[in-house]
């Protein structure tokens, strides 16, 4: 299995809302990541976990809160978000990078979040 | 540091024509490259990637790309055009922190009929 999964696909919310998003993989990877895309830009890096454990986190305001249970999941929780937040949400996975310079990373398809 | 830069952001080509998408990177590591197709609302999937085996790379649906270390550059080619190529790429540099990912600003592709 090669493959990144992510739900929703399509997540509307209000902004007193709380939502979660979800991630799985079944590669063995132990690196897994959040990026943020807003349109017709590249991906910008939210959250590393590595190990189930947070690594990097990239100044991302806390209504945004990762959870990583396991090592084949990834969540992305919600809370009183902000119309600006919309954008298209992926989750990445890799093998731990470390010095290894082999670590592609493989996206899941993404959530295309709208917050009004 | 690292940082990548792909020289067009639209390229636009006819169907069965060539193309060519450019990036330069700059790194102080010897990175791993890759290069990454965006289809409308999807996700990224990985067309080819360099990690300092041979220059010249071969990946999916016919594409290829030359490391040139001199010109650092990681240029993005395929013979024929086909309207299925129609998307964004994205040329990305790694190597400074393992995992960490530097993305360029994206290559906007279209294909006329």
């Amino acid at each position: 299995d090669t493959e990144v999964t992510q739900t929703p696909k399509h997540l509307v919310m209000g902004m007193t809302n709380k939502k979660s998003l979800k991630c799985e993989q079944h590669m063995g990877h132990r690196a897994m990541y959040w990026y943020k895309q807003k349109a017709k830009k590249p991906p910008e890096l939210m959250f590393v976990y590595s190990y189930e454990k947070l690594s990097i986190n990239e100044s991302v305001p806390s209504r945004f809160s990762p959870e990583c249970p396991n090592s084949s999941l990834l969540n992305l929780h919600l809370h009183a978000l902000q119309p600006e937040d919309s954008a298209l949400y992926l989750c990445a996975s890799s093998q731990e990078g470390g010095l290894l310079s082999y670590n592609e990373q493989f996206f899941g398809p993404g959530t295309r979040l709208t917050v009004l | 540091a690292q940082s990548v830069t792909q020289l067009d952001s639209h390229v636009s080509v006819s169907e069965g024509t060539p193309v060519l998408l450019r990036c330069n990177y700059s790194s102080s590591y010897s990175p791993s490259l890759f290069w990454y197709v965006q289809h409308p609302n999807k996700g990224l999937q990985l067309l080819l990637k360099y990690t300092s085996a041979a220059t010249l790379v071969k990946g999916i649906n016919g594409f290829e790309a030359e490391f040139k270390k001199s010109e650092t550059s990681f240029h993005l080619t395929k013979p024929s055009a086909h309207m299925s190529d129609a998307a964004e790429y994205f040329c990305v540099v790694s190597g400074n922190a393992g995992n960490m990912l530097t993305f360029g600003g994206g290559t906007r592709l279209m294909v006329k009929p």
